[in-house]
């Protein structure tokens, strides 16, 4: 169980353009969804918290209108990233919060590596 | 959330058992410790979690010390594929609905040798 998947694993796109990343917990409910964000030989870095039907939370410096995060279902949560510059190309990994059995973990998804040209 | 001190990197036989220390020395009573690991080009995978006492499940054992500012994650085996950053987080634990984002450091990143 405990299955995250995010679609696409990458992409690249020209700058200017906006790219939509959607993270989907597959076997569980996911009542909270985090954003992050890797930048090369870095730590992944919080981007944003979403609960279901509300608006995200957004890490201090992260551009609530340049980065759209939507949370629409228990199960699907989209990050778009609007107007990407190059300096947005990074590995963007999404993580779903529930509960499996007794206790309520985190599980990540695979990663979508973005390169904005 | 607490800060954990990990050493940045660390080799280890294939084969033999990889203990990865960490340090959080200001850990409060409710907090956790969480262990992660991100192999190249991956998502994080979780590991294994406690409060006080030892545990153990399928992936590693995980040992924390009896004033809790200390634990050691152990990988009975290792195996070339167990090559990757392990980070330990020291957070909150929740039965409820609401959750907070994971602060991760530098981790430390675990060689295995053929």
């Amino acid at each position: 169980g405990a299955v995250v998947s995010q679609h696409p694993s990458w992409v690249i796109c020209k700058s200017g353009t906006s790219v939509k990343i959607e993270c989907r917990s597959l076997d569980f409910q996911a009542t909270t969804m985090f954003w992050y964000r890797q930048f090369p030989k870095q730590s992944l870095m919080l981007m944003a918290t979403s609960n279901e039907g509300s608006k995200a939370t957004y890490e201090q410096g992260v551009e609530k209108d340049k980065f759209l995060i939507n949370h629409a279902s228990l199960t699907l949560s989209t990050l778009t990233v609007t107007s990407a510059h190059p300096e947005d190309s990074s590995f963007y990994i999404c993580s779903a919060g529930g509960r499996l059995m007794s206790s309520y973990e985190q599980y990540f998804g695979p990663g979508t590596r973005l390169t904005v040209t | 959330d607490a800060k954990t001190t990990q050493p940045t990197s660390m080799d280890c036989a294939e084969g033999r058992a990889a203990n990865l220390p960490c340090n959080h020395s200001t850990i409060s009573g409710n907090e956790y410790v969480y262990w992660y690991r991100q192999i190249h080009s991956q998502g994080p995978q979780y590991i294994i979690h406690g409060l006080k006492n030892n545990e153990t499940n399928e992936m590693a054992s995980l040992i924390i010390t009896e004033d809790r500012k200390s634990s050691t994650l152990i990988l009975p085996h290792a195996t070339l594929r167990d090559t990757a950053v392990y980070y330990c987080i020291v957070r909150l634990s929740y039965s409820g609905g609401g959750a907070d984002g994971l602060t991760f450091g530098k981790g430390t990143h675990l060689i295995i040798q053929p």
